[in-house]
């Protein structure tokens, strides 16, 4: 089955800098790519997500890569503000099936 | 519109209790998943209904775990007996598409049901 690998686990950036999170995933046949975002004691929030037939896609701060070959996406966040520190995870599924998360990344963003 | 709720929010069980946990998926929603989610970890899959059709309940741990959506609305995930090992919060989410199609996959999740067996 799939597995997500996610990268780092914790990331501590100054405010106003960029933000890169990576996963990796194992099947191929996969091409649907969200991530989401977890404040403590949340639900998790949908933030952005990439279908495999797109390379990459922004929405203001936010923006997601998706390398088909390589078997990897990415999540970029540009000019990062204290509220943006939460848990990210990465997923991946194949359409409207069951996610496969990764293990998150912890985001602290320091004022 | 509303958006995904479950109840309760919190359930303390003692160990052997059995226990039922409620989803309310966001009306005309299709699909719904049920996730387990431990302590610092990611969401893990635990089963899966189109309508009121179980396509998919490869993730449930045991045969302890049983869920049911029989009106293809509101979902019910019932743990007996239950274990230590059971302490997690479970995450319901719905989606409107419907497998196999080219639609909107995208799956919003409740509040989470915080379970906690001593």
């Amino acid at each position: 089955g799939e597995n997500v690998e996610q990268h780092p686990s914790t990331l501590s950036v100054q405010e106003g800098d960029s933000a890169v999170i990576k996963c990796t995933y194992s099947d191929s046949a996969s091409n649907y790519f969200p991530w989401y975002k977890q404040e403590l004691g949340k639900r998790p929030q949908l933030i952005i997500d990439i279908r495999s037939n797109v390379g990459e896609k922004k929405d203001q701060r936010i923006a997601v890569t998706l390398n088909k070959t390589a078997k990897h996406f990415s999540l970029h966040i540009t000019e990062t503000q204290p509220e943006d520190s939460a848990v990210y995870f990465c997923a991946a599924s194949k359409g409207n099936t069951p996610l496969v998360f990764g293990k998150g990344t912890r985001l602290s963003v320091i004022a | 519109g509303a958006g995904v709720s479950q109840s309760p929010r919190y359930k303390v069980a003692k160990r052997g209790q059995d226990v039922a946990l409620r989803c309310d998926p966001i009306s005309g929603h299709v699909s719904l998943f049920w996730y387990q989610q431990a302590l610092g970890q990611g969401p893990e899959f635990l089963t899966y209904f189109q309508n009121e059709a179980q396509l998919d309940k490869s993730g449930l741990p045991s045969d302890r775990f049983f869920a049911e959506r029989p009106e293809g609305s509101v979902s019910t995930l019932k743990i007996q007996r239950t274990q230590q090992e059971d302490s997690a919060v479970y995450l319901c989410a719905s989606s409107l598409a419907v497998l196999g199609t080219f639609g909107s996959y995208e799956q919003y999740f409740g509040p989470g049901t915080r379970l906690t067996v001593t």
